[in-house]
């Protein structure tokens, strides 16, 4: 079965620390696309990261990195020097290729940035 | 810059009511998505289309259903609400190509500002 397991659905952390969100999937396909997005109290999603499977380095967007180990089939989110506009639920998600570009994603994790 | 509009941002009915919720969106993309949002649960994919009039289920279809009458837009429709279905409901669209770049310039997986649903 194809999953997406986000295992902390809330973290407290300090501004201006690195924080790393996790993310686990499972699928048996061998091609297959990882997102990260960021959901903010307005409700919007926001698409932050992006990591294809056989892209052989780790994915980086400004302060967004993804810590892609493929065979732990793990999928981590690290935001360096975090700031208060950060606090929001963040959403991982996965498409297995063969699919009509559905995305699957997981229960989501609620970050919160302590000033 | 809005891409992904959806028609209400709260919306309150009561059960047994007919409820139609509409998400218009500008970029020209062939695929459109319904899904809802409930805490601990992470996002459902309802229902999706890949073409107009071409609809096709998704994981969670029970109790909806949908029109995609011009390649705009695609409604979701509650036949008759009951309390379950309240929620929070996101519109999102997508190419074919899905090219991918990321923050508010994002063309690949764009969604709506959601609707939050409360059935009375």
């Amino acid at each position: 079965a194809q999953k997406i397991t986000q295992t902390q659905p809330g973290m407290f952390v300090q501004e201006k620390e690195a924080v790393t969100l996790d993310c686990t999937y499972d699928t048996s396909d061998q091609s297959y696309g990882l997102f990260w997005y960021k959901q903010p109290s307005s409700g919007e999603m926001i698409f932050l990261i992006y990591q294809g499977s056989y892209d052989e380095q780790n994915a980086t967007e400004g302060r967004y990195s993804l810590n892609f180990q493929k065979a732990r089939k793990s999928a981590n989110l690290v935001i360096s020097a975090s700031q208060l506009g950060d606090s929001a639920m963040y959403f991982c998600a996965m498409i297995p290729w063969d699919s009509n570009y559905q995305l699957i994603w997981g229960a989501g994790t609620k970050l919160i940035i302590k000033p | 810059d809005v891409k992904v509009t959806q028609s209400s941002r709260y919306l309150v009915k009561r059960t047994g009511e007919k409820v139609f919720l509409e998400c218009v969106q500008d970029m020209d993309h062939e695929n459109m998505f319904w899904y809802r949002q409930d805490p601990g649960l992470g996002l459902r994919l309802i229902y999706f289309s890949y073409d107009v009039k071409m609809k096709e289920k998704g994981d969670i279809p029970e109790g909806y259903s949908v029109s995609r009458e011009k390649k705009e837009r695609f409604s979701l429709i509650l036949e008759s609400a009951s309390t379950n279905q309240t929620s929070m409901y996101l519109c999102a669209s997508s190419s074919p190509d899905l090219t991918l770049s990321p923050g508010t310039g994002a063309d690949g997986y764009t969604f709506g500002s959601g609707t939050r649903l409360t059935v009375v």
